[in-house]
């Protein structure tokens, strides 16, 4: 079985200010990660995902979020906040079968 | 190039009243498709999964019901909708080998039972 936590339900981070949410997984195979990011009232929207290779992995908005096996964690990072990013984020993992699992979702809120 | 569409996009329905979500994906073929439910505080929740016609696996018992009519039309229904059905109802899809590909999400249908 697949699972995902994400530590944290709200994050508030100034404008300039580093954004790190926090996104443990459980998977009894080698997994896919994936962060996505959805605004109010809307779908969601992939930031970036690690299949494979490289550990440290680069999206859109310039976002990127390492995986750490030993710590069973893929934590997104945003080296400077922009009001823009005001957001929810979603975890997810997926592996051997057609389900994609997704954590419960961090609410962040970029104060001016 | 491939998009989906829900509708309705907000739906108000009182207890007990029967419901009809319907999703349609276009430009792909053979599709996986998913019904996705997000309740506050819940995060996302798969409901329903669906790799072809006919075919739907089930991953929480409930009063909802899917079905897959056309390769890329997926209904999620209920004969009977309770207060707790409420929520942000999201339609995926993807096409391709499992685990490593991306989800592309519809803009979601919100339901309100009151």
């Amino acid at each position: 079985a697949q699972s995902v936590t994400q530590l944290g339900s709200h994050v508030s981070v100034s404008e300039g200010a580093l954004v790190l949410l926090r996104c443990n997984y459980s998977s009894s195979v080698p997994p896919y990660l994936f962060w996505y990011v959805q605004y109010p009232n809307q779908g969601l929207q992939l930031l970036l995902k690690y299949t494979t290779g490289a550990t440290l992995v680069k999206g859109i908005n310039g976002f990127e979020a390492e995986f750490k096996k030993s710590e069973t964690s893929f934590h997104l990072t945003k080296p400077s906040a922009h009001m823009s990013d005001a957001a929810e984020y979603f975890c997810a993992v997926s592996g051997a079968t057609n389900k994609l699992i997704f954590g419960t979702g961090t609410l962040l809120a970029v104060q001016p | 190039s491939q998009t989906i569409h829900q509708w309705p996009a907000t739906l108000v329905q009182p207890v007990g009243s029967p419901l009809s979500l319907e999703c349609t994906v276009e430009g792909t073929s053979n599709p996986n498709l998913y019904w996705y439910r997000q309740a506050a505080g819940r995060g996302l929740q798969l409901l329903f999964y669906s790799v072809g016609i006919g075919q739907i696996s089930s991953e929480v018992p409930q009063n909802l019901s899917a079905s897959r009519p056309q390769d890329r039309q997926f209904i999620l229904s209920s004969k009977k909708l309770l207060l707790s059905d409420s929520g942000f109802y999201l339609c995926a899809w993807y096409r391709g080998s499992v685990g490593a590909n991306v989800l592309t999400f519809g803009a979601g249908s919100r339901l309100t039972v009151l």
